[in-house]
Parts: structure tokens; sequence; C-alpha cells
């Protein structure tokens, strides 16, 4: 058990709809990633919070969007799905220092995506 | 574009053999974590090792770099059943935190 929780484990939506994923870090843990796994584009980094505010961005689509609250968990939000997001979606968190430490990063169980 | 490129895809070996993954990369790095994920599952960090070490131990795990071939290995020595998963690795590069993560390489340990 790596400590980062998500919900649902499970989540199976239509076209067109929206969607929200949530992950709670491993308690003391400041930063936050989205990471989407597919079996045509592997494990693909989406998006990072670091104590509430946005830190990296990678291939994220601009049909979805995140945020990290004040008690650090964060929600990842899909709109107007599409057959091509069926995915794992995981989250993870690593701890952060000052300036940039590149740390372990401990990865969520994921959610599982299935977009009919 | 995925940089971390792991050798071979896929491995198969009996109980007790030693089963050694390379991951490839190109550019820079900070540092190159392994990963293991067991079918479909959540990733399990295994080990973490930095741009300025060269070889790193945790249990039945052995990693190594060289960043002037920009390669790594991992071992498993005396591998196990439970050893049967996808190995990952991952590299944080340039001024980044987030991960760029290979394809995978798929063991199985035959029991």
């Amino acid at each position: 058990d790596s400590g980062v929780t998500q919900t649902p484990k499970h989540l199976i939506t239509a076209t067109g709809q929206r969607v929200t994923l949530r992950c709670s870090p491993r308690s003391g843990d400041l930063s936050v990633y989205w990471y989407q796994q597919s079996l045509d584009q592997g494990l693909q980094f989406l998006i990072q919070y670091y104590n509430g505010e946005e830190r990296a961005k990678g291939n994220i689509l601009e049909r979805f969007s995140a945020q990290q609250f004040p008690d650090l968990h964060s929600e990842l939000n899909l709109s107007s799905l599409e057959l091509g997001d069926s995915a794992l979606y995981f989250c993870a968190s690593s701890v952060r220092g000052t300036g940039i430490s590149y740390n372990e990063q401990f990865f969520g169980p994921g959610t599982r995506l299935t977009v009919l | 574009s995925q940089q971390g490129e792991e050798d071979p895809q896929a491995l198969s070996i009996q109980e007790g053999e030693n089963a050694t993954m390379n991951c490839s990369y190109k550019t820079s790095i900070n540092n190159l974590q392994w990963y293991r994920q067991n079918s479909g599952r959540g990733l399990v960090h295994l080990i973490l090792i930095r741009s300025n070490e060269r070889e790193k131990h945790s249990g039945r795990l052995r990693v190594t770099l060289d960043t002037s071939k920009k390669s790594s290995s991992l071992l498993i020595t005396a591998s196990r059943a439970a050893d049967t998963a996808s190995y990952f690795c991952a590299i944080a590069q340039g001024g980044s935190e987030k991960l760029v993560f290979g394809k995978g390489m798929k063991l199985t340990v035959n029991p």
C-alpha cells in the first residue's frame, strides 16, 4: 500500500459525459501528479500540482482539467468524453522540499475509466 | 514521447534464475526510477538512482546507471513467481519533476 488513495476504482460512462476522479496523496506529500495509461500511448504524464498550484503540464487535453485543494487532495475532471479516453488514470504523490527535489513518486491504485 | 526504452520487451525465466532488464534514454537526467506493475494494477516504486550514482541495491534488486551510455539496468536475483509483472523505467529530466516512462517490459517467472 503506497498510501495514495484514488476513487473510484472503476468508472463506466458514455461518450459526451463528464467525470471526476479523486486522489488523496500520502500524508505530508505536497506534490500530486496525474498520469494516463493506455494501450496505445503507454504511461503519459498529464499534470502536476504542488501545494495547490499548478506546477507542470504534460500532454493534457483541453477537455481535461485538474485542481488541488487546501487539504492537498486533487481532482481530475474529464469532460466531453470520447472512446479514446478509456484508460487507467493514476495519481502519484511525492515529497518536495525547497527548490526542486527529485524524489520517488508513489502511485495510487488507479481509476479504470471505460467510455462506451 | 517516451524516452525510456526497456529491453527486452518480454522475458521468461525459471524461478531461481536472475533477470536483467535494460533501459536506454536519450536526454540528460536527474534521476531514473524503476517501477513494477502487476497486471493492470498500480505501479509499485522499486528503486531510484540519481544521476551522480552508479549503483544501488535494495534486497534482491540491483540497479546500475551509466550516464555516458545513457542506460540503466535492473537485476533481480533469485527470481520468484511473485516477480511476474511488467517493469518500467522512468526518467526525471532537466528542470522537471515529471516522470517520462518507457513502454515497459513483461517478466514471467515460471515456477
